[in-house]
């Protein structure tokens, strides 16, 4: 069965500290890593797909990177519009199904 | 692109009445459409798969007589809570395949569904 662990769980960050969120995961065979950002009350955001070990991507302050057992989603210099829940997903070779971790909450402050 | 839409956002019922909640995709075609019930402070938690023009596939412990699922378009896919009671209170979020996209699933804005 798919797992995935994300960590930390929450994440207060002051406006311009960088920082990391970590996405572990164990799949039979990945097809991709996906990233979403979602708001309160809100549908989940498309940020990411990461398909093959070290692969990057970015997106202004947003970058993903991917290893055979992990993905970082990087913060760098966040603003207070950066707070959001972080959602990590993964897909199985042979499926179409996400399987999501339960989310890092971060908190930017000015 | 890759829009994909839900209606109503919100809904209110009493206990034992239907609820239907639709799913579209404005921009492209999906023949395959996903549904997710999200708990609060909880991540997603697909309840079923829906296929254009063929039956739902359930996940484990999902009562496919009471999450009916319709997928009878290209673009529109429904979920009807059937007697729906005060523990079906939840926020329903829908997701479309994308295939021009290398199957990144785009999510709707979900449905606050409350029954009393």
């Amino acid at each position: 069965e798919d797992q995935v662990t994300q960590s930390p769980e929450a994440l207060r960050l002051q406006e311009g500290e960088s920082s990391s969120l970590n996405c572990s995961y164990t799949v039979s065979g990945l097809r991709g890593l996906f990233w979403y950002r979602q708001d309160p009350g809100k549908g989940p955001e498309f940020l990411f797909t990461l398909y093959s070990a070290g692969e990057e991507k970015e997106k202004e302050r947003l970058k993903a990177t991917l290893t055979k057992k992990e993905s970082f989603l990087h913060i760098t210099a966040p603003k207070p519009e950066d707070s959001a829940t972080y959602l990590c997903a993964v897909q199985a070779l042979g499926d179409y199904k996400l399987s999501f971790g339960a989310g890092t909450t971060v908190t930017v402050r000015a | 692109g890759a829009v994909v839409s839900q209606h109503p956002s919100r809904v209110i019922c009493k206990s034992g009445t239907s609820v239907k909640i639709e799913c579209r995709s404005l921009d492209f075609q999906a023949t395959t459409m996903f549904w997710y019930r999200q708990f609060p402070k909880q991540s997603l938690m697909l309840m079923a798969t829906s296929n254009e023009g063929s039956k739902a596939t359930y996940e484990q412990g999902v009562e496919k007589d009471k999450f009916l699922i319709n997928h009878a378009s290209l673009t529109l896919s429904t979920l009807t809570v059937t007697s729906a009671h005060p523990e079906d209170s939840s926020f329903y979020i829908c997701s479309a395949r994308d295939e021009r996209t290398k199957e990144t699933q785009y999510f709707g804005p979900g449905t606050r569904l409350l029954v009393l």
